[in-house]
């Protein structure tokens, strides 16, 4: 049973189209990050929300953080073939320990 | 800033073999070191976190006898796959925190290792 459930589990569109991924669990958590992977890579840290409700950008990347620190979700404007990878949330306990969600793998065709 | 090194990036051993695999932050200090497994097309499971000095603490499932952690010093961290078989094949990622009151974790860039 996976902690953190994603949702889509796969996502192909078209460059220039905007997508949404989510990451919802029963758990609360102290923090939850955000991670992109390449093939055969480790994770890529993208952001770290701690506080219910607070959304971050990071340029076309928009994150927030569930009021209840429960879910989150990663949208991405004008998606390019470079955004193409693997995404993971991970939730945190008590910044100490980590669990991944089951993973959206996004492909953006040009 | 908060580079994680892993050593080896691929290592193909016979079955029966141990192997051992390093984690190092390169330049910062990881109070805490994580290890995961990840199957192909699949997300990272946690298998143990490790703090420096101290015995790493085990997921549900995870043989510690089988995967023995080592965290001597603030920068490395080990894993050593005893008596390695077929189903133990797979990519092996660390991640080292400490940079921050976050604790946010900055990845390895993995292992594969493939025990024939």
């Amino acid at each position: 049973t996976q902690l953190l459930e994603q949702s889509p589990q796969f996502l192909s569109i078209q460059e220039g189209e905007n997508l949404t991924v989510y990451c919802n669990s029963s758990s609360v958590f102290s923090s939850l990050q955000w991670y992109r992977q390449e093939p055969g890579e480790g994770p890529v840290l993208l952001v770290t929300v701690v506080t219910g409700g607070e959304v971050k950008k990071l340029k076309r990347l928009t994150f927030q953080f569930g009021d209840a620190r429960k879910d989150s979700s990663l949208h991405i404007t004008a998606a390019q073939p470079g955004d193409t990878g693997l995404y993971l949330c991970a939730g945190g306990y008590n910044f100490n320990k980590f669990y991944f969600g089951s993973g959206t793998k996004l492909n953006v065709k040009p | 800033g908060a580079v994680v090194s892993q050593h080896p990036s691929w290592v193909i051993c016979k079955s029966g073999t141990s192997v051992k695999i390093e984690c190092r932050s390169l330049d910062f200090q990881a109070t805490t070191m994580f290890w995961y497994r990840q199957f192909p097309k699949q997300s990272l499971m946690l298998m143990a976190t490790s703090n420096e000095g101290s015995k790493a603490t085990y997921e549900q499932g995870v043989e510690k006898d089988k995967f023995l952690i080592n965290h001597a010093s603030l920068t490395l961290s080990t894993l050593t796959v005893t008596s390695a078989h077929p189903e133990d094949s797979s990519f092996y990622i660390c991640s080292a925190a400490g940079v921050n009151a976050y604790n946010e974790q900055f990845f390895g860039p993995g292992t594969r290792l493939t025990v024939l």
